[in-house]
């Protein structure tokens, strides 16, 4: 399994934007990159996810790097409840499962 | 809401004794996935099942077992339960089974405490 690398925790004011960046040197081509996150007490949710080019959804958006290194989830007006821990995956044309790392932890302050 | 119930939401019992934790997923989905969190390993795929087929497996031990249903319900079952066994289980659904872009809808989760 392809893996990512995240940091531990980031913190952001209400209101301001959150850039959550993702590392995934051994991205294979075939691989979409997913975003989930896990509120407290609940189970993970989808958030987005992507191939090639940057997405955006009504929750957020995903810029990947050109050489598909990287990528970096940004939620453009962090609320209170944009307090989770964000879970950046590799998922490939045959995946049956997701693989989840220890994520970004992202706390909120009003 | 996801769409993707979980029963019961809570469960304790002791070790050595068996469960059976229930998901139904979400009307459509005909994929289900099973997952355990715990506070030392994280969140860990446990197996996966297609149209009543098993099509993945992963950290599962031999003790627990699952199987998906007619109406595409699944159930969990854990035996011999040991202290270690204690987490929450999540079941997740998706409509199909094995692109890349599927999304999966996590339930609520069911709370395991074994004393």
């Amino acid at each position: 399994d392809a893996k990512t690398t995240q940091p531990n925790s980031m913190e952001s004011n209400e209101e301001e934007p959150v850039h959550l960046p993702c590392n995934h040197s051994t991205i294979s081509g075939t691989d979409y990159i997913h975003w989930y996150r896990q509120l407290p007490s609940q189970g993970p949710e989808y958030v987005i996810h992507g191939l090639t080019s940057n997405v955006n959804n009504r929750m957020a958006s995903l810029a990947i790097a050109e050489d598909r290194k990287s990528s970096t989830l940004i939620l453009h007006r962090a609320t209170l409840r944009d307090a989770a821990v964000y879970y950046c995956i590799l998922a490939d044309t045959g995946f049956q499962k997701l693989v989840f790392g220890t994520g970004t932890r992202l706390l909120v302050s009003p | 809401d996801s769409g993707v119930t979980q029963t019961p939401k809570h469960l304790i019992t002791a070790t050595g004794q068996r469960v059976t934790l229930r998901c139904s997923p979400r009307s459509g989905d005909l994929s289900v996935y099973w997952y355990q969190q715990s506070l030392d390993q994280g969140l860990q795929f446990l197996i996966q099942y297609y149209n009543g087929e098993e099509r993945a497996k992963g950290n599962i031990l031999e003790r627990f077992s699952a199987q998906q249903f007619p109406d595409l319900h699944s159930e969990l079952n854990l035996s011999s339960l040991e202290l270690g066994d204690s987490a929450l289980y999540f079941c997740a659904s998706s409509v199909a089974a094995n692109r890349g872009q599927e999304t999966q809808y996590f339930g609520p989760g069911t709370r395991l405490l074994v004393l």
